[in-house]
């Protein structure tokens, strides 16, 4: 079935670096890819989403390229601040477009 | 109302009790979600509707767990003879349908549940 592998976490790092988490996936057909973000003590937002090959979501900052090649949707950010600290979960909707298919989550760190 | 609205947000119960789990979803929104979201875990589909019909139960864990909605609108997960292992963040969330493109779904906070 389809499936979702993203880094495990924590990830720490300091305010103004630069930001990868590792997201790739397992689906048959054409999955919409999402991340979602959890701040801490609040429900889960969408962040951003793509919806085909080689399209790009991008969202305060954040981006994601979905690779159909390499079955991959990474989060990058240029330069990260202490407020991105939270729980970062990548997505797919697949085949049967209701039930969104789920990473385990990385946790993020961002120290000043 | 703005966004989708759970109650109450923590449940402490005793094992062996009933509880209910409430989801409020945004205004306008035909399909509704059930997660279940488990301790350093990623998010576990329960069910989901699409108006008041739960066309797919397959990921309730078991038939300790129902759920229904009325009205199109507000949801209650029920969770009879509660077990340690059913505690957990129990997301609901919604979406204007099912349909792909239209499939970007709206999370509630969420209710805590620990059972004793």
């Amino acid at each position: 079935g389809d499936s979702v592998t993203q880094m495990e976490g924590p990830v720490t790092l300091s305010e103004e670096a630069f930001l990868t988490i590792n997201c790739t996936y397992t689906a048959t057909g054409y999955p919409s890819l999402f991340w979602y973000v959890q701040y801490p003590g609040e429900g889960l937002q969408l962040l951003l989403k793509a919806t085909k090959a080689d399209d790009k979501g991008s969202n305060k900052g954040f981006e994601a390229t979905y690779r159909k090649e390499t079955t991959s949707f990474h989060l990058e950010k240029g330069s990260v601040q202490v407020s991105d600290s939270a729980v970062y979960f990548c997505a797919l909707s697949g085949d049967s477009n209701y039930q969104l298919i789920w990473g385990a989550g990385t946790k993020l760190i961002i120290k000043p | 109302g703005a966004g989708v609205s759970q109650s109450p947000s923590n449940k402490v119960t005793e094992k062996g009790k009933d509880v209910e789990l409430r989801c409020d979803p945004i205004s306008g929104h035909t399909a509704l979600y059930w997660y279940r979201q488990s301790l350093g875990q990623g998010l576990e589909f329960l069910i989901y509707f699409q108006g008041n019909s739960a066309p797919d139960k397959s990921g309730l864990p078991s038939d300790r767990f129902s759920a229904e909605r009325t009205g199109g609108s507000v949801s209650t997960l029920t969770i009879q003879r509660t077990q340690q292992e059913d505690s957990a963040v129990y997301l609901c969330a919604s979406s204007l349908s099912v349909a792909a493109s239209k499939n970007i779904q709206y999370f509630g906070a969420g209710t805590r549940l620990s059972v004793l």
